[in-house]
């Protein structure tokens, strides 16, 4: 089954205390990206990798960091969690090709204390 | 200041009429555009998609309608389903920008029975 899964999916942490949220898609795709979340705001693109080893800032990349050091992983780290962390996560997969869609994990709901 | 934009942050249908969800854009340069639904503790699913060389595209229920001069465009759901209840984001890109969406805050359809 084609799918794209995130883990932890709940996840409550204390400032300061890195973190590290996994991904990883069986699909082959090229395209793998993370977004956040928030009420009112829709989902905000956070990193992106258009290939193993090539990872670029989205929108809202600071306070985060990426890897792609295979082409099914892009875990997401965050170095030094702070409150305005608290978000929803959902990490993202698709061919490059941008007329496709991007299939999308089922998200890990992240508080930071 | 949001480049898509979706006005409605819900809307209540009856079962069985029309779901209208509308999308709003300022970014001239966006070529492709989708809708992704959403259910609770799960990821956005693909729903469907138009390119801007087109004004219209349909599957099955679900009707997309493209506006460019407008900036404009809108999610038919005939007739409304219960199981359509969701949160309905647009997204949009460049089409020389890949996967790089950019979404909307969404929109909550209630379609009551």
């Amino acid at each position: 089954e084609a799918q794209v899964t995130q883990n932890p999916r709940y996840l409550i942490t204390v400032t300061g205390k890195k973190l590290t949220v996994t991904c990883s898609q069986n699909m082959n795709h090229e395209y793998m990206s993370w977004y956040r979340q928030d009420p009112g705001l829709g989902l905000r693109q956070i990193y992106y990798s258009m290939n193993v080893e090539v990872t670029d800032k989205g929108d809202v990349p600071e306070g985060y960091k990426v890897s792609r050091k295979e082409k099914r992983n892009f875990p997401l780290i965050l170095e030094s969690p702070s409150p305005n962390q608290t978000s929803l996560y959902f990490c993202a997969s698709s061919l490059w090709d941008p007329n496709t869609e991007a299939f999308f994990g089922q998200g890990t709901r992240l508080t930071v204390v | 200041d949001q480049q898509v934009k979706q006005n409605s942050p819900s809307l209540s249908v009856q079962e069985g009429r029309i779901s209208i969800l509308n999308c709003d854009y300022t970014n001239s340069m966006f070529d492709y555009f989708l809708w992704y639904k959403k259910y609770p503790a799960e990821g956005p699913t693909f729903l469907i998609s138009i390119s801007s060389i087109k004004d219209k595209n349909e599957d099955g229920r679900f009707t997309v309608f493209l506006n460019k001069s407008a900036k404009h465009l809108s999610l038919h759901i005939v007739p409304s389903q219960p199981g359509d209840s969701a949160v309905y984001f647009c997204a949009a890109t460049p089409d020389n920008y890949g996967q790089n969406f950019v979404f909307g805050p969404g929109t909550r359809l209630s379609v009551l029975p």
